[in-house]
C-alpha cells in the first residue's frame, strides 16, 4: 500500500517551452503532496507544498510562477514548469502521506519515483 | 523542524554491519526520528522510524538513546546493493509537515 506514481520519469524539452509533471496516489488520498528538486549529488531540496483544493505554498526563493502546482483531486498533484531553461534541468521528485494515517506508521512519506528533466 | 548531522559518506565490505549516527541536538518532544534510503535516480525510499529505544524491522534497525540527541541506523550484513544515501530526518509525528532533508550519508559497500 501507500504507492504513488509520478509520470513521466524522464523528459527532454527545448527551451522556452513547459513541462508538466504529475504525481498520483494510487491507494490512498492525499490531501496534501510535496514537490522536490534535486541537483546530482546533492540532497533533496523542498519546493513547495501542494494542497488539495487550495494554492501551493511554495518554499522561499522557488518561483511559483515558473513553478506551476494544481492539486485538483485527492490523488493527483501536476507541477508545470513554464518556460523552462537549462538552468531548471534537474530531478524532480514529489512524495504524499497516506491521508488519514499516524506519522508513525509504516509507510512514514512516500515518494513517486522522480521525473529527470533535461532541458536543451 | 530538528536540523540533523550525519557524516558524509562511509564505507564498508560485503557482509560487514553498518552504522550510521545522525546527530539532533534540538528534537523536540514529539518529534519521531525517520530514515529513508535514495538510489541514484529514484525517490526515497522509507527504511525505518522510531521515537525512543530501540526499533527492528526486516531492513534494519534503529537505536535511539534516553536522550534522544542522536540516532543510530544499523544495517545488517550489508550488502552491493545498499550502497545508496540514507537521510536522517526528525520531525512531528502527527500532521501534514513537510520534510527537509538534510546532506545524507552516502555509504558505498565494495566486494
Amino acid at each position: 500500500g501507500a504507492v504513488v506514481s509520478q509520470h513521466p520519469s524522464w523528459v527532454i524539452c527545448k527551451s522556452g517551452t513547459s513541462v508538466k509533471i504529475e504525481c498520483r496516489s494510487l491507494d490512498f488520498q492525499a490531501t496534501t503532496m510535496f514537490w522536490y528538486r534535486q541537483f546530482p549529488k546533492q540532497s533533496l531540496m523542498l519546493m513547495a507544498t501542494s494542497n488539495e483544493g487550495s494554492k501551493a505554498t511554495y518554499e522561499q526563493g522557488v518561483e511559483k510562477d515558473k513553478f506551476l502546482i494544481n492539486h485538483a483531486s485527492l490523488t493527483l498533484s501536476t507541477l508545470t514548469v513554464t518556460s523552462a531553461h537549462p538552468e531548471d534541468s534537474s530531478f524532480y521528485i514529489c512524495s504524499a502521506r497516506a491521508g488519514q494515517l499516524p506519522f508513525a506508521s509504516n509507510y512514514g512519506y512516500t515518494f513517486g519515483s522522480g521525473t529527470r528533466l533535461t532541458v536543451v | 523542524l530538528a536540523k540533523t548531522t550525519q557524516p558524509i559518506s562511509m564505507d564498508s565490505y560485503e557482509g560487514q554491519e553498518v552504522n550510521i549516527t545522525c546527530s539532533h541536538n534540538n528534537i523536540a518532544t514529539n518529534d519521531y526520528i525517520t530514515w529513508y534510503q535514495q538510489f541514484p535516480s529514484q525517490g526515497p525510499r522509507f527504511i525505518i522510524q522510531g521515537y525512543k529505544t530501540k526499533v527492528t524491522n526486516e531492513v534494519a534497525s534503529l537505536f535511539i538513546p534516553a536522550d534522544r540527541k542522536s540516532s543510530t541506523l544499523s544495517l545488517p550484513r550489508v550488502s552491493l546493493s545498499d550502497t545508496a544515501v540514507y537521510y536522517c530526518l526528525v520531525g512531528e509525528g502527527t500532521g501534514f509537515q513537510k520534510l527537509v532533508f538534510g546532506t545524507g550519508t552516502r555509504l558505498l559497500v565494495s566486494p
